[in-house]
Protein backbone atom coordinates (compact mmCIF):
# COMPACT_ATOMS: atom_id res chain seq x y z
CA UNK A 1 0.00 0.00 0.00
CA UNK A 2 0.45 3.76 -0.34
CA UNK A 3 3.65 5.00 2.49
CA UNK A 4 3.44 8.22 3.55
CA UNK A 5 6.09 9.91 5.75
CA UNK A 6 6.09 12.85 7.55
CA UNK A 7 9.24 14.76 9.50
CA UNK A 8 9.82 15.36 11.89
CA UNK A 9 7.96 13.90 14.68
CA UNK A 10 7.64 16.60 17.08
CA UNK A 11 9.65 20.20 17.39
CA UNK A 12 10.28 22.31 20.09
CA UNK A 13 10.93 25.95 19.38
CA UNK A 14 11.30 29.27 21.15
CA UNK A 15 8.65 31.86 19.73
CA UNK A 16 9.38 33.94 16.74
CA UNK A 17 10.98 31.22 15.13
CA UNK A 18 9.72 29.86 11.87
CA UNK A 19 8.99 26.17 11.36
CA UNK A 20 9.39 24.17 8.66
CA UNK A 21 7.63 20.40 8.37
CA UNK A 22 7.61 17.86 5.32
CA UNK A 23 5.96 14.90 4.06
CA UNK A 24 6.96 12.19 1.33
CA UNK A 25 4.58 9.58 0.00
CA UNK A 26 5.52 6.74 -2.02
CA UNK A 27 3.30 6.80 -4.78
CA UNK A 28 1.84 10.08 -7.08
CA UNK A 29 -0.84 11.83 -5.67
CA UNK A 30 -2.99 14.61 -7.20
CA UNK A 31 -4.66 16.63 -3.84
CA UNK A 32 -2.40 17.03 -0.93
CA UNK A 33 -3.52 18.63 2.47
CA UNK A 34 -2.70 20.24 5.44
CA UNK A 35 -4.29 19.66 8.90
CA UNK A 36 -4.11 21.01 12.90
CA UNK A 37 -5.51 19.39 15.31
CA UNK A 38 -5.24 21.23 19.18
CA UNK A 39 -5.84 19.14 21.81
CA UNK A 40 -9.48 17.81 22.56
CA UNK A 41 -10.40 18.95 19.22
CA UNK A 42 -10.85 17.40 15.65
CA UNK A 43 -8.36 18.31 12.91
CA UNK A 44 -9.12 21.58 11.07
CA UNK A 45 -7.41 21.81 7.36
CA UNK A 46 -5.21 24.55 6.80
CA UNK A 47 -4.35 24.37 3.02
CA UNK A 48 -5.38 22.28 0.28
CA UNK A 49 -3.09 21.51 -2.85
CA UNK A 50 -4.10 20.64 -5.74
CA UNK A 51 -1.39 21.19 -8.44
CA UNK A 52 2.03 20.11 -8.58
CA UNK A 53 3.96 23.36 -7.99
CA UNK A 54 1.15 24.75 -6.20
CA UNK A 55 2.45 27.39 -3.54
CA UNK A 56 -0.26 28.90 -1.36
CA UNK A 57 -0.25 31.53 1.89
CA UNK A 58 -2.98 31.15 4.44
CA UNK A 59 -1.71 33.90 6.85
CA UNK A 60 1.58 33.06 8.57
CA UNK A 61 1.14 29.37 7.06
CA UNK A 62 2.66 28.05 3.65
CA UNK A 63 2.08 24.93 1.77
CA UNK A 64 4.09 23.97 -1.36
CA UNK A 65 2.88 20.63 -3.19
CA UNK A 66 6.15 19.07 -4.76
CA UNK A 67 6.70 19.02 -8.27
CA UNK A 68 6.86 15.13 -8.25
CA UNK A 69 4.03 15.12 -6.53
CA UNK A 70 5.44 12.84 -4.37
CA UNK A 71 6.24 15.01 -1.46
CA UNK A 72 4.73 18.74 0.15
CA UNK A 73 5.88 20.87 2.95
CA UNK A 74 4.66 23.24 5.52
CA UNK A 75 6.15 26.52 6.64
CA UNK A 76 4.84 28.19 9.59
CA UNK A 77 7.00 31.80 10.06
CA UNK A 78 7.48 34.06 13.40
CA UNK A 79 5.72 31.03 15.81
CA UNK A 80 3.75 32.19 18.57
CA UNK A 81 2.13 30.00 21.42
CA UNK A 82 -1.42 29.34 19.66
CA UNK A 83 0.69 27.95 17.01
CA UNK A 84 0.52 24.67 19.34
CA UNK A 85 -0.91 21.36 18.01
CA UNK A 86 -0.24 18.13 15.77
CA UNK A 87 -0.04 19.19 11.98
CA UNK A 88 -1.03 16.41 10.13
CA UNK A 89 -0.21 16.38 6.11
CA UNK A 90 -2.76 14.15 4.06
CA UNK A 91 -3.23 12.64 0.76
CA UNK A 92 -6.68 12.68 -1.71
CA UNK A 93 -7.12 9.25 -3.11
CA UNK A 94 -8.98 9.13 -6.40
CA UNK A 95 -11.32 6.64 -4.04
CA UNK A 96 -12.50 10.06 -2.51
CA UNK A 97 -10.89 9.11 1.20
CA UNK A 98 -7.89 10.64 2.85
CA UNK A 99 -4.57 9.61 4.27
CA UNK A 100 -2.74 10.91 6.82
CA UNK A 101 0.41 11.40 7.99
CA UNK A 102 1.42 10.54 11.61
CA UNK A 103 2.01 14.09 12.47
CA UNK A 104 4.05 16.54 13.61
CA UNK A 105 3.60 17.80 17.25
CA UNK A 106 4.77 21.38 17.97
CA UNK A 107 5.75 22.71 20.77
CA UNK A 108 6.57 27.02 21.36
CA UNK A 109 8.21 28.28 24.13
CA UNK A 110 6.93 31.66 24.60
CA UNK B 1 -23.77 25.64 9.42
CA UNK B 2 -22.95 23.77 12.66
CA UNK B 3 -20.61 22.01 11.24
CA UNK B 4 -19.99 17.95 11.87
CA UNK B 5 -21.66 17.04 14.92
CA UNK B 6 -20.66 14.12 17.00
CA UNK B 7 -22.13 12.49 20.04
CA UNK B 8 -21.43 11.85 22.83
CA UNK B 9 -18.06 13.76 23.43
CA UNK B 10 -16.76 11.41 25.87
CA UNK B 11 -18.18 7.53 26.52
CA UNK B 12 -16.78 4.97 29.06
CA UNK B 13 -18.51 1.68 29.38
CA UNK B 14 -17.16 -1.88 30.44
CA UNK B 15 -15.93 -4.72 27.80
CA UNK B 16 -18.60 -6.06 26.55
CA UNK B 17 -21.14 -3.81 26.48
CA UNK B 18 -22.37 -2.37 23.14
CA UNK B 19 -21.34 1.31 22.33
CA UNK B 20 -22.86 3.48 19.63
CA UNK B 21 -21.43 6.84 18.32
CA UNK B 22 -23.32 9.13 16.39
CA UNK B 23 -22.50 11.85 13.26
CA UNK B 24 -24.75 14.26 11.91
CA UNK B 25 -22.45 15.78 8.31
CA UNK B 26 -22.59 19.09 7.12
CA UNK B 27 -25.62 19.67 5.31
CA UNK B 28 -25.09 19.00 1.25
CA UNK B 29 -21.69 16.92 1.91
CA UNK B 30 -21.80 13.58 -0.16
CA UNK B 31 -19.27 12.04 1.65
CA UNK B 32 -18.99 10.32 4.66
CA UNK B 33 -15.84 9.20 6.97
CA UNK B 34 -15.31 7.22 10.27
CA UNK B 35 -11.86 7.55 11.45
CA UNK B 36 -10.31 6.50 14.75
CA UNK B 37 -7.28 7.92 16.60
CA UNK B 38 -4.69 6.23 18.82
CA UNK B 39 -0.93 7.25 19.42
CA UNK B 40 -0.17 4.19 18.39
CA UNK B 41 -1.61 4.13 15.29
CA UNK B 42 -2.16 7.84 14.52
CA UNK B 43 -5.58 8.22 12.29
CA UNK B 44 -6.76 5.32 10.91
CA UNK B 45 -10.16 5.32 8.32
CA UNK B 46 -12.14 2.60 9.06
CA UNK B 47 -15.06 3.25 6.61
CA UNK B 48 -16.52 5.74 4.63
CA UNK B 49 -19.81 6.43 2.53
CA UNK B 50 -20.65 8.18 -0.63
CA UNK B 51 -24.04 9.28 -0.89
CA UNK B 52 -24.98 6.58 2.19
CA UNK B 53 -23.53 4.05 0.66
CA UNK B 54 -20.52 1.78 2.29
CA UNK B 55 -17.77 2.39 -0.52
CA UNK B 56 -14.91 1.05 1.74
CA UNK B 57 -14.76 -0.64 5.17
CA UNK B 58 -11.29 -2.44 4.48
CA UNK B 59 -10.29 0.14 8.02
CA UNK B 60 -13.14 -1.62 10.12
CA UNK B 61 -10.94 -3.82 12.55
CA UNK B 62 -13.26 -6.81 12.91
CA UNK B 63 -17.10 -7.60 12.92
CA UNK B 64 -17.35 -6.36 16.25
CA UNK B 65 -17.91 -3.09 14.41
CA UNK B 66 -20.45 -1.92 12.00
CA UNK B 67 -21.63 1.56 10.54
CA UNK B 68 -24.68 2.94 8.78
CA UNK B 69 -25.84 5.72 7.08
CA UNK B 70 -29.61 5.17 7.44
CA UNK B 71 -29.60 8.97 5.33
CA UNK B 72 -27.80 11.83 4.55
CA UNK B 73 -27.66 13.33 7.64
CA UNK B 74 -26.88 10.75 10.02
CA UNK B 75 -24.71 8.27 10.46
CA UNK B 76 -23.32 5.83 13.28
CA UNK B 77 -20.77 3.85 14.07
CA UNK B 78 -21.62 0.21 16.60
CA UNK B 79 -18.83 -1.44 18.64
CA UNK B 80 -20.69 -4.71 20.08
CA UNK B 81 -18.89 -6.27 22.03
CA UNK B 82 -16.60 -3.76 23.37
CA UNK B 83 -13.32 -4.62 24.27
CA UNK B 84 -10.54 -2.41 25.88
CA UNK B 85 -8.24 -2.14 23.07
CA UNK B 86 -11.31 -0.22 21.14
CA UNK B 87 -10.24 3.21 23.49
CA UNK B 88 -9.73 5.50 21.33
CA UNK B 89 -11.28 8.88 20.01
CA UNK B 90 -13.52 8.03 16.78
CA UNK B 91 -13.36 11.08 14.48
CA UNK B 92 -16.62 11.36 11.70
CA UNK B 93 -15.97 13.63 9.15
CA UNK B 94 -17.56 14.88 5.82
CA UNK B 95 -16.50 16.28 2.65
CA UNK B 96 -18.62 17.62 -0.73
CA UNK B 97 -18.45 16.26 -3.80
CA UNK B 98 -15.55 15.18 -5.55
CA UNK B 99 -15.44 18.30 -8.09
CA UNK B 100 -15.63 20.61 -5.02
CA UNK B 101 -12.26 19.27 -3.37
CA UNK B 102 -11.13 16.88 -1.61
CA UNK B 103 -11.47 18.84 1.75
CA UNK B 104 -12.66 16.57 4.75
CA UNK B 105 -14.41 18.35 7.93
CA UNK B 106 -13.80 16.74 11.05
CA UNK B 107 -16.03 16.85 14.29
CA UNK B 108 -14.74 17.14 17.40
CA UNK B 109 -14.57 13.06 18.11
CA UNK B 110 -15.96 10.74 20.84
CA UNK B 111 -13.54 9.86 22.94
CA UNK B 112 -13.98 6.21 24.03
CA UNK B 113 -13.07 4.45 26.91
CA UNK B 114 -13.44 0.57 27.79
CA UNK B 115 -12.82 -0.32 31.21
Amino acid sequence: GQQLNQSPQSMFIQEGEDVSMNCTSSSIFNTWLWYKQEPGEGPVLLIALYKAGELTSNGRLTAQFGITRKDSFLNISASIPSDVGIYFCALGRSQGNLIFGKGTKLSVKP
Amino acid sequence: DAGVIQSPRHEVTEMGQEVTLRCKPISGHDYLFWYRQTMMRGLELLIYFNNNVPIDDSGMPEDRFSAKMPNASFSTLKIQPSEPRDSAVYFCASSPDRVSGDEAFFGQGTRLTVV
